[in-house]
């Protein structure tokens, strides 16, 4: 079975160009989420889509979109590039989002693609 | 607010050590998931591990082990008689829920060098 895909792999932009990457969850997966990650840190939050609807967003600006197609596939978009957004961009998958359903509430193993390598010049 | 903090920013071994990987979180919710992923120089992150808030048991699988005590906020990762192929950044995780849905919350992440 195909774990998360992720494009493209690498890519080079200019500063206030725009940029769109892509992300296939696993098969069955109806949850999306987007994370990025600078050098030397951890993943931060940008946003999460379940069934094709926005469920959170992470502390990004309006630069920052995203969606989720019938087929579950996502794209996340970033308009107007500065320096800063030089950054491995995760797309994450899972079958639902966990949920705060107490003891007995689902939760389900969050899967990573590999990631896209952004860099801004 | 969810914080992780892995205090170790870099550990060397020797192959065959044993080394342990240092998670402590901070959370208000009740019910929370704590995570670990592996991260190679590839990039991909490689799910290694959920526990539950609500299962203390201590889980072996193979040479990793993990170790999580409530009573601290302390999550840790052992791995026994490490390999050269065990070197990359280990990250611990924690799912928080925010008005309805979770995220996973970083450290810093801790990288691991075994040396043959």
């Amino acid at each position: 079975d195909a774990g998360v895909t992720q494009s493209p792999t690498h890519l080079i932009k200019t500063r206030g160009q725009q940029v769109t990457l892509r992300c296939s969850p696993i098969s069955g997966h109806k949850s999306v989420s987007w994370y990025q990650q600078v050098l030397g840190q951890g993943p931060q939050f940008i946003f999460q889509y379940y069934e094709k609807e926005e469920r959170g967003r992470g502390n990004f600006p309006d630069r920052f979109s995203a969606r989720q197609f019938p087929n579950y596939s996502s794209e996340l978009n970033v308009n107007a590039l500065l320096l800063g957004d030089s950054a491995l961009y995760l797309c994450a998958s899972s079958a639902d989002p966990l949920t705060s359903g107490g003891p007995g509430g689902s939760g389900n193993t969050i899967y990573f693609g590999e990631g896209s390598w952004l860099t801004v010049v | 607010a969810q914080k992780v903090t892995q205090a170790q920013t870099e550990i060397s071994v020797v192959e065959k050590e044993d080394v342990t990987l240092d998670c402590v979180y901070e959370t208000r919710d009740t019910t929370y998931y704590l995570f670990w992923y592996k991260q190679p120089p590839s990039g991909e992150l490689v799910f290694l591990i959920r526990r539950n808030s609500f299962d203390e048991q201590n889980e072996i699988s193979g040479r990793y082990s993990w170790n999580f005590q409530k009573s601290t906020s302390s999550f840790n990762f052992t791995i026994t008689a490490s390999q050269v192929v065990d070197s990359a950044v280990y990250f611990c995780a924690l799912s928080g829920r925010n008005s309805g849905y979770s995220t996973l919350t970083f450290g810093k992440g801790t990288m691991l060098l075994v040396s043959p």
